[in-house]
C-alpha cells in the first residue's frame, strides 16, 4: 500500500537554528499538507500546497515557516529560526481526489527545540 | 470562523461498554471524515460521509452524518482495548474554500480491560 514517508523521525535542535523536515507524498497525489501536533493536543493545520504553490496557510504559518517541492517528489517544511514553542510532532499528509478526499498521513517528525 | 466542536474530550470505559463521540459544526459541511490516532501514532483515515443522513458501519463502528450536514457521530459497540486512541472528526466546508479541512479537537478513548 502506498504511504507517505517523513524524515527525520526525530530531530533535536537548539533554539534559533534552522530545521528542514522532509516528506515524500504518495506519488500520484497532488495536494500536500503540513500539520503539527503538540503532545497530547489537537491536530493543527499549518499549510496546504497545490500546483507548486501554497493554497492555504494558518496563522501559525508565519514568516519563519516555508514549504517547497524542490524536485517533484519531496515536500519540505523549513523553520528558519526555531523557537521553544515549535517543539511538536509535524505530520505531512497528501491526498488526490480533488483535494477533498482521504488524507494520508506520514508517521511524523518529532521536533524538540532546546 | 468555521469551527468543529467535538465532545467529549475524554472518555474512559470498561471493555465491553459502548462509546460515542459527537461532532458539531458551526456551518454546513460538504463531507465529514473520521480519523483515529493511536497513542504515539499518526492519524489514520477511517471513513468519509457525504450524504445528508448517511449512516455507515465498519464492524463495531457506526458513523452518522446529520440531516443538516452540520453534525456527525461515531459509535463503537462493545469496546475493546484495541479501540484505544483519539478519534478526530474533520469536515470540508460547503462553501468558499471547500478544500480546507476543519478539525475537531478529538475525543481520547481509554478502555479498561
Amino acid at each position: 500500500e502506498p504511504e507517505v514517508t517523513q524524515t527525520p523521525s526525530h530531530q533535536v535542535t537548539q533554539m534559533g537554528q534552522e530545521v528542514i523536515l522532509r516528506c515524500v507524498p504518495i506519488s500520484n497525489h497532488l495536494y500536500f499538507y503540513w500539520y503539527r501536533q503538540i503532545l497530547g493536543q489537537k491536530v493543527e493545520f499549518l499549510v496546504s500546497f497545490y500546483n507548486n504553490e501554497i493554497s492555504e496557510k494558518s496563522e501559525i504559518f508565519d514568516d519563519q515557516f516555508s514549504v517547497e517541492r524542490p524536485d517533484g517528489s519531496n515536500f519540505t517544511l523549513k523553520i528558519r529560526s526555531t523557537k521553544l514553542e515549535d517543539s511538536a510532532m509535524y505530520f505531512c499528509a497528501s491526498t488526490g481526489q480533488g483535494g477533498t478526499g482521504e488524507l494520508f498521513f506520514g508517521e511524523g517528525s518529532r521536533l524538540t527545540v532546546l | 470562523g468555521q469551527q468543529v466542536m467535538q465532545i467529549p474530550q475524554y472518555q474512559h470505559v470498561q471493555e465491553g461498554e459502548d462509546f460515542t463521540t459527537y461532532c458539531n459544526s458551526s456551518t454546513t459541511l460538504s463531507n465529514i471524515q473520521w480519523y483515529k490516532q493511536r497513542p504515539g501514532g499518526h492519524p489514520v483515515f477511517l471513513i468519509q460521509l457525504v450524504k445528508s443522513g448517511e449512516v455507515k458501519k465498519q464492524k463495531r463502528l457506526t458513523f452518522q452524518f446529520g440531516e443538516a450536514k452540520k453534525n456527525s457521530s461515531l459509535h463503537i459497540t462493545a469496546t475493546q482495548t484495541t479501540d484505544v486512541g483519539t478519534y478526530f472528526c474533520a469536515g470540508h466546508a460547503n462553501a468558499g474554500n471547500n478544500r480546507k479541512l476543519i478539525w475537531g479537537l478529538g475525543t481520547s478513548l481509554a478502555v479498561n480491560p
